[in-house]
């Protein structure tokens, strides 16, 4: 079936070290993929985005990349901080269904010390 | 842009009250939006689509007598607990689309409803 998860549960780094968080997906027709954060106690904030014509995509401090080949998602962190510290989750919208919920993986926590 | 507000935070209340929760889109209209459940430590879970003047469709598993939901206008989802008991007891996550319902956009998350039961 569809699902997307997450290599790692936890990933430790010290503070301005540069953190990468890794996602797989299963579905290849998969045309939308979205980085969420999400605070203890808060809802999921978006970060990033990326459509599948695409392979990488910056943001401020965040990077996408995606890998079609293998079926792939990582967000890369640089100069990772404190306050990046949360449970992180990719998600996915398989093709076709643009504007309906999300698939979302299994969250990876990072925990950023100083 | 692009804020969702979420209502209450937080509820404690006795097994066999009904509970309701406010989900609104502050700044933008959402004809589209989504009530997830999020047990601790785990991942969201969607369990209902809400869409504005219709009937909204519930994912496999969660029983629509029990989380009433209602879209009665483009900037407010309501979802109503029945009956709750303490294994209704989670943390309640609503989301909106900014964009028509064929169109790739983040979803925009609410902060949560942490609904405990007696």
């Amino acid at each position: 079936g569809e699902s997307v998860g997450l290599h790692l549960p936890t990933l430790s780094v010290q503070e301005g070290d540069n953190s990468i968080i890794n996602c797989a997906y299963s579905n290849s027709a998969s045309d939308y993929f979205i980085w969420y954060k999400q605070e203890s106690g808060k809802g999921p904030q978006f970060i990033i985005d990326i459509r599948s014509n695409m392979d990488k995509r910056q943001g401020q401090r965040v990077t996408v990349l995606l890998n079609k080949t293998v079926k792939h998602l990582s967000l890369q962190i640089a100069a990772t901080q404190p306050g990046d510290s949360a449970v992180y989750f990719c998600a996915e919208t398989p093709a076709g269904k643009a504007g309906t919920a999300l698939i979302f993986g299994k969250g990876t926590t990072l925990s950023v010390s100083s | 842009g692009a804020v969702v507000s979420q209502h209450p935070s937080r509820v404690i209340c006795k097994s066999g009250t009904s509970v309701k929760i406010e989900c609104r889109s502050l700044d933008f209209q959402a004809t589209t939006m989504f009530w997830y459940r999020q047990f601790p430590k785990k991942s969201l879970m969607l369990m209902a689509t809400s869409n504005e003047g219709s009937k909204a469709t519930y994912e496999q598993g969660v029983e629509k007598d029990k989380f009433l939901i209602n879209h009665a206008s483009l900037t407010l989802s309501t979802l109503t607990v029945t009956s709750a008991h303490p294994e209704d007891s989670s943390f309640y996550i609503c989301s909106a689309l900014t964009g028509g319902t064929h169109s790739n956009q983040p979803q925009h998350f609410g902060d949560g409803t942490r609904l405990s039961i007696l």
